[in-house]
């Protein structure tokens, strides 16, 4: 079965400065999509970032970069230059089997809660 | 991004009432919308697929009738709750399946409190 562990309940990081967010997958799939998205107070969920299981290079989408290391199986989402508004939890989600007709379907890891001081 | 509403934002209602929740995809045609059910400091937690034009496909433990998913158009889906019970109280998420990566693009989300 498909499993996502984030094992840091909680974070904190200095203004401006670089944080990262651990998860990792299991999965028996070969082909995979991995997601982060960020969930602010408000409750609404947005999609950070994006790395396919074939991908050769690591995702990057402006202050945020996935370090995928497939032979560990994680997929750690590094922040830079952090801001007082990425304060927020962050989840990272891993797509469904596709062999069981749930490619689309998302299985998130626990969330991490992220504060970021001045 | 892909820009997905709900509506209404939050309900409050008396135990035994129904509540209608809508989702729309307002700048794309989804023909695939997930309902999420999210308890205060966990995770989302999956309630079923929305395809449009047929019948929505429910995770395990989820209760069909008690969670009407109808997918009528390629830019909206709602999920009524039945006969909704203070048990009921969460916060509903849906989300739109994007084209490029197959990513989900959420809404803000309903806050239901079920008196």
């Amino acid at each position: 079965a498909q499993k996502i562990t984030q094992t840091q309940p909680g974070m904190f990081v200095q203004e401006k400065e670089a944080v990262t967010l651990d998860c990792t997958y299991d999965t028996s799939d070969p082909s995979y999509g991995l997601f982060w998205y960020k969930q602010p107070s408000s409750g609404e969920m947005i999609f950070l970032i994006y790395q396919g299981s074939y991908d050769q290079q690591n995702a990057t989408e402006g202050r945020y970069s996935l370090n995928f290391q497939k032979a560990r199986k994680s997929a750690n989402l590094v922040i830079s230059a952090s801001q007082l508004g990425d304060s927020a939890m962050y989840f990272c989600a891993m797509r469904g089997p596709r062999f069981s007709g749930g490619y689309n379907k998302l299985i998130f890891g626990a969330g991490t809660r992220l504060a970021v001081h001045p | 991004g892909a820009v997905v509403s709900q509506h209404p934002s939050r309900v409050i209602c008396k135990s035994g009432t129904s509540v209608k929740i809508e989702c729309r995809s307002l700048d794309f045609q989804a023909t695939t919308m997930f309902w999420y059910r999210q308890f205060p400091k966990q995770s989302l937690m999956l309630m079923a697929t929305s395809n449009e034009g047929s019948k929505a496909t429910y995770e395990q433990g989820v209760e069909k009738d008690k969670f009407l998913i109808n997918h009528a158009s390629l830019t909206l889906s709602t999920l009524t709750v039945t006969s909704a019970h203070p048990e009921d109280s969460s916060f509903y998420i849906c989300s739109a399946l994007g084209q490029e990566y197959n990513e989900q693009f959420f809404g803000p989300g309903t806050r239901l409190t079920v008196l």
